[in-house]
Protein backbone atom coordinates (compact mmCIF):
# COMPACT_ATOMS: atom_id res chain seq x y z
CA UNK A 1 0.00 0.00 0.00
CA UNK A 2 0.92 3.43 -0.28
CA UNK A 3 0.90 6.47 1.79
CA UNK A 4 2.67 10.04 1.52
CA UNK A 5 4.14 11.91 4.12
CA UNK A 6 4.21 15.79 4.53
CA UNK A 7 6.93 16.92 6.73
CA UNK A 8 5.77 20.14 7.66
CA UNK A 9 2.05 21.45 8.12
CA UNK A 10 2.34 25.25 8.01
CA UNK A 11 5.36 26.89 6.28
CA UNK A 12 5.36 30.62 6.79
CA UNK A 13 7.92 32.40 4.25
CA UNK A 14 8.68 36.14 3.07
CA UNK A 15 7.68 37.00 -0.34
CA UNK A 16 10.21 36.76 -3.17
CA UNK A 17 12.07 34.09 -1.00
CA UNK A 18 12.38 30.46 -2.14
CA UNK A 19 10.50 27.79 -0.53
CA UNK A 20 10.29 24.02 -0.19
CA UNK A 21 7.71 21.56 0.83
CA UNK A 22 8.54 18.33 1.25
CA UNK A 23 6.99 15.37 0.89
CA UNK A 24 7.82 11.82 0.68
CA UNK A 25 6.48 8.47 0.08
CA UNK A 26 6.42 4.72 0.68
CA UNK A 27 5.28 2.60 -2.22
CA UNK A 28 6.08 -1.12 -3.03
CA UNK A 29 4.91 -0.19 -6.52
CA UNK A 30 6.11 1.86 -9.31
CA UNK A 31 4.38 5.33 -8.90
CA UNK A 32 2.89 8.15 -10.36
CA UNK A 33 3.45 11.64 -8.15
CA UNK A 34 1.76 14.40 -7.81
CA UNK A 35 1.29 17.83 -6.59
CA UNK A 36 -2.15 19.84 -5.86
CA UNK A 37 -2.88 23.68 -4.98
CA UNK A 38 -5.89 24.59 -2.96
CA UNK A 39 -6.15 28.12 -3.01
CA UNK A 40 -8.56 29.75 -0.28
CA UNK A 41 -12.26 28.73 -1.33
CA UNK A 42 -11.28 27.18 -4.36
CA UNK A 43 -11.31 23.45 -5.47
CA UNK A 44 -8.21 21.37 -6.07
CA UNK A 45 -5.83 22.30 -9.09
CA UNK A 46 -3.31 20.23 -10.22
CA UNK A 47 0.41 22.15 -9.78
CA UNK A 48 2.34 19.45 -11.78
CA UNK A 49 2.77 15.62 -11.94
CA UNK A 50 5.45 13.22 -12.56
CA UNK A 51 5.08 10.05 -14.46
CA UNK A 52 8.34 9.13 -15.86
CA UNK A 53 11.33 10.35 -17.70
CA UNK A 54 13.13 13.20 -16.45
CA UNK A 55 13.17 13.84 -12.43
CA UNK A 56 12.74 17.47 -12.71
CA UNK A 57 9.20 18.35 -13.59
CA UNK A 58 8.02 22.18 -14.19
CA UNK A 59 4.67 23.12 -13.24
CA UNK A 60 2.28 26.15 -13.50
CA UNK A 61 3.18 29.37 -11.59
CA UNK A 62 6.63 28.77 -11.65
CA UNK A 63 6.85 25.87 -9.50
CA UNK A 64 8.89 22.58 -9.94
CA UNK A 65 9.46 19.25 -8.07
CA UNK A 66 12.35 17.09 -8.36
CA UNK A 67 11.42 13.23 -8.33
CA UNK A 68 13.79 11.23 -5.96
CA UNK A 69 13.51 7.11 -5.89
CA UNK A 70 16.55 6.70 -3.74
CA UNK A 71 14.98 9.10 -1.22
CA UNK A 72 11.44 8.57 -1.90
CA UNK A 73 10.45 12.35 -1.78
CA UNK A 74 8.98 14.63 -4.36
CA UNK A 75 9.66 17.76 -2.98
CA UNK A 76 7.95 20.84 -4.19
CA UNK A 77 10.03 24.21 -4.58
CA UNK A 78 9.51 27.81 -6.49
CA UNK A 79 12.47 30.13 -6.20
CA UNK A 80 10.58 33.28 -5.33
CA UNK A 81 7.03 33.38 -3.96
CA UNK A 82 4.33 35.71 -4.20
CA UNK A 83 1.37 36.62 -2.02
CA UNK A 84 -0.51 35.22 -4.64
CA UNK A 85 0.60 31.71 -3.83
CA UNK A 86 -0.77 31.63 -0.49
CA UNK A 87 -2.73 28.06 -0.49
CA UNK A 88 -2.92 24.96 0.60
CA UNK A 89 -0.31 22.60 -1.23
CA UNK A 90 -0.73 18.93 -1.15
CA UNK A 91 1.41 15.85 -2.21
CA UNK A 92 -0.35 13.24 -3.72
CA UNK A 93 0.48 9.51 -5.29
CA UNK A 94 -1.22 6.84 -7.51
CA UNK A 95 -0.15 3.23 -8.20
CA UNK A 96 0.67 2.31 -11.63
CA UNK A 97 -0.90 1.02 -14.35
CA UNK A 98 -2.67 -2.13 -12.74
CA UNK A 99 -4.19 0.24 -10.51
CA UNK A 100 -7.38 2.66 -10.53
CA UNK A 101 -5.06 5.40 -10.19
CA UNK A 102 -6.82 6.51 -7.07
CA UNK A 103 -5.04 9.52 -5.18
CA UNK A 104 -3.71 8.35 -2.01
CA UNK A 105 -2.96 11.98 -0.57
CA UNK A 106 -1.21 13.79 2.19
CA UNK A 107 -2.32 16.13 5.18
CA UNK A 108 -1.38 19.14 3.07
CA UNK A 109 1.24 22.17 3.66
CA UNK A 110 -0.02 25.62 4.16
CA UNK A 111 1.91 28.15 2.74
CA UNK A 112 1.85 31.27 4.56
CA UNK A 113 3.65 34.51 2.57
CA UNK A 114 4.73 37.14 4.80
CA UNK A 115 4.75 40.79 3.25
CA UNK B 1 -15.19 24.70 -20.92
CA UNK B 2 -17.72 23.61 -17.89
CA UNK B 3 -15.63 21.84 -14.86
CA UNK B 4 -16.83 19.50 -12.39
CA UNK B 5 -19.78 20.83 -10.70
CA UNK B 6 -20.85 19.74 -7.08
CA UNK B 7 -23.96 20.47 -5.52
CA UNK B 8 -24.81 21.19 -3.11
CA UNK B 9 -21.69 23.40 -2.08
CA UNK B 10 -23.09 23.35 1.93
CA UNK B 11 -25.54 20.68 3.04
CA UNK B 12 -26.70 21.03 6.98
CA UNK B 13 -28.62 17.81 8.20
CA UNK B 14 -29.10 15.96 11.78
CA UNK B 15 -27.91 13.54 12.84
CA UNK B 16 -29.80 9.96 11.18
CA UNK B 17 -30.74 11.65 8.52
CA UNK B 18 -30.52 10.77 4.72
CA UNK B 19 -28.65 12.88 1.99
CA UNK B 20 -27.36 12.90 -1.34
CA UNK B 21 -24.84 14.69 -3.03
CA UNK B 22 -24.37 15.00 -7.06
CA UNK B 23 -21.57 15.59 -9.07
CA UNK B 24 -21.58 16.42 -12.89
CA UNK B 25 -18.34 15.46 -14.20
CA UNK B 26 -16.66 17.38 -16.88
CA UNK B 27 -18.21 16.31 -20.61
CA UNK B 28 -16.86 13.11 -21.88
CA UNK B 29 -14.77 11.78 -18.92
CA UNK B 30 -15.40 8.33 -18.02
CA UNK B 31 -13.69 8.06 -15.00
CA UNK B 32 -15.07 9.64 -12.05
CA UNK B 33 -13.61 9.62 -8.19
CA UNK B 34 -15.44 10.58 -4.67
CA UNK B 35 -12.75 11.58 -1.68
CA UNK B 36 -13.68 12.65 1.84
CA UNK B 37 -11.59 15.78 3.49
CA UNK B 38 -11.73 15.54 6.65
CA UNK B 39 -10.94 18.92 8.14
CA UNK B 40 -6.99 19.24 8.77
CA UNK B 41 -6.38 15.89 6.42
CA UNK B 42 -5.94 15.08 3.05
CA UNK B 43 -8.79 13.97 1.20
CA UNK B 44 -9.27 10.04 1.27
CA UNK B 45 -10.79 7.59 -1.13
CA UNK B 46 -13.97 6.62 -1.04
CA UNK B 47 -15.30 5.03 -4.81
CA UNK B 48 -14.35 4.55 -8.42
CA UNK B 49 -16.96 4.75 -11.39
CA UNK B 50 -15.30 3.84 -14.76
CA UNK B 51 -18.17 4.35 -17.27
CA UNK B 52 -21.66 3.15 -15.44
CA UNK B 53 -19.63 0.72 -12.95
CA UNK B 54 -18.28 1.24 -9.42
CA UNK B 55 -14.81 -0.57 -10.13
CA UNK B 56 -13.75 -0.01 -6.70
CA UNK B 57 -15.63 0.82 -3.75
CA UNK B 58 -13.09 -0.15 -1.15
CA UNK B 59 -13.10 3.23 0.26
CA UNK B 60 -16.44 3.40 1.55
CA UNK B 61 -16.24 3.72 5.36
CA UNK B 62 -18.85 1.45 5.39
CA UNK B 63 -22.72 -0.13 3.93
CA UNK B 64 -24.65 3.41 5.09
CA UNK B 65 -22.24 5.03 2.09
CA UNK B 66 -23.78 4.15 -1.20
CA UNK B 67 -22.71 5.79 -4.81
CA UNK B 68 -24.33 5.62 -8.49
CA UNK B 69 -23.75 6.65 -11.67
CA UNK B 70 -26.62 5.19 -13.88
CA UNK B 71 -26.07 6.42 -17.32
CA UNK B 72 -22.12 6.77 -16.85
CA UNK B 73 -22.42 10.85 -15.94
CA UNK B 74 -23.81 12.06 -13.40
CA UNK B 75 -23.06 10.59 -10.22
CA UNK B 76 -24.62 11.02 -6.60
CA UNK B 77 -23.44 9.70 -3.25
CA UNK B 78 -25.90 8.58 -0.66
CA UNK B 79 -25.46 8.53 2.68
CA UNK B 80 -28.14 7.02 5.06
CA UNK B 81 -28.53 7.52 8.85
CA UNK B 82 -25.96 10.08 9.12
CA UNK B 83 -23.86 10.50 12.14
CA UNK B 84 -21.32 13.32 13.13
CA UNK B 85 -18.33 12.02 12.27
CA UNK B 86 -19.53 11.97 8.14
CA UNK B 87 -19.17 15.70 8.62
CA UNK B 88 -16.33 16.86 6.23
CA UNK B 89 -16.26 18.14 2.41
CA UNK B 90 -16.90 15.61 0.06
CA UNK B 91 -14.42 15.97 -3.22
CA UNK B 92 -15.85 14.76 -6.90
CA UNK B 93 -13.14 14.03 -9.27
CA UNK B 94 -13.12 12.84 -13.35
CA UNK B 95 -10.66 12.12 -16.06
CA UNK B 96 -10.61 10.69 -19.48
CA UNK B 97 -9.02 7.68 -18.26
CA UNK B 98 -6.89 7.35 -21.06
CA UNK B 99 -5.23 3.93 -20.72
CA UNK B 100 -1.58 3.60 -19.69
CA UNK B 101 -1.08 6.93 -18.01
CA UNK B 102 -1.99 8.47 -14.81
CA UNK B 103 -4.47 10.95 -16.38
CA UNK B 104 -5.09 14.47 -14.49
CA UNK B 105 -7.66 14.51 -11.97
CA UNK B 106 -10.32 17.35 -12.11
CA UNK B 107 -11.72 18.79 -9.06
CA UNK B 108 -15.11 20.12 -8.20
CA UNK B 109 -15.30 22.28 -5.39
CA UNK B 110 -16.87 19.90 -3.05
CA UNK B 111 -19.77 19.49 -0.80
CA UNK B 112 -19.66 20.45 2.92
CA UNK B 113 -21.52 17.82 4.84
CA UNK B 114 -22.42 19.27 8.53
CA UNK B 115 -24.35 16.50 10.81
CA UNK B 116 -25.66 18.37 13.47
Amino acid sequence: AQSVTQLDSQVPVFEEAPVELRCNYSSSVSVYLFWYVQYPNQGLQLLLKYLSGSTLVKGINGFEAEFNKSQTSFHLRKPSVHISDTAEYFCAVSAGPDSNYQLIWGAGTKLIIKP
Amino acid sequence: GAGVSQTPSNKVTEKGKYVELRCDPISGHTALYWYRQSLGQGPEFLIYFQGTGAADDSGLPNDRFFAVRPEGSVSTLKIQRTERGDSAVYLCASSLRELGTADTQYFGPGTRLTVL
